[in-house]
């Protein structure tokens, strides 16, 4: 089972509102990834959680904050975004520490800010 | 930071013709994946590929990773509608711990019937 779980699917939101991205995971995987995917351009790392501690922060704005509640989990909370903010958000998660380094990728979740 | 270059960019073939994507690179990476998204979906893992000179297949998609572990192709033979979508390769450096990948910028692969 590689499966990795977003949702929302699809969220639409205003510049002021409040709302969480969820990722989940089921294999065991202790190293967690968000990555903002613009049209036909390849995924950009946003943050990297390992062992449920922030390893990695791509000097993303504060108006994306990240939480990993425990390891089969990953939050992104979203406050204040700007119409520039619309992406594709994709979760992955890999093994840590045994040299697999294959990324497995969820479904993403469509965000348009208005 | 470790360039990984993609061609081409776009393809556009009929049915039942062949295709090579290439990803190049002037460093050396641990291991690389091939991806195929498709619009508002994940990236689809396809393959990884660890060893110098490895050659993988997927029913009709040939994947080689170079010698020296610095560029990889992926091959289709006899593309079908089916095989339409964003290819995406991704490196894994070679002392990146937190497994950080370089994407390449992608090729969109269209299929006609």
């Amino acid at each position: 089972d590689t499966e990795v779980t977003q949702t929302p699917k699809h969220l639409v939101m205003g510049m002021t509102n409040k709302k969480s991205l969820k990722c989940e995971q089921h294999m065991g995987h202790r190293a967690m990834y968000w990555y903002k995917q613009k049209a036909k351009k390849p995924p950009e790392l946003m943050f990297v959680y390992s062992y449920e501690k922030l390893s990695i922060n791509e000097s993303v704005p504060s108006r994306f904050s990240p939480e990993c509640p425990n390891s089969s989990l990953l939050n992104l909370h979203l406050h204040a975004l700007q119409p520039e903010d619309s992406a594709l958000y994709l979760c992955a998660s890999r093994p840590q520490g045994n040299g697999e380094e294959t990324q497995y990728f969820g479904p993403g979740t469509r965000l348009l800010v208005l | 930071t470790q360039l990984l270059e993609q061609s081409p960019q776009f393809l556009s073939i009929q049915e039942g013709e062949n295709l090579t994507v290439y990803c190049n690179s002037s460093s050396v990476f641990s291991s690389l994946q091939w991806y195929r998204q498709e619009p508002g979906e994940g990236p689809v893992l396809l393959v990884t590929v660890v060893t110098g000179g490895e050659v993988k297949k997927l029913k009709r998609l040939t994947f080689q990773f170079g010698d020296a572990r610095k560029d990889s192709s992926l091959h289709i033979t006899a593309a079908q509608p089916g095989d339409t979508g964003l290819y995406l390769c991704a490196g894994a450096g070679k002392d990146d711990s937190w497994g950080k990948l370089q994407f390449g910028a992608g090729t969109q692969v269209v299929v006609t019937p």
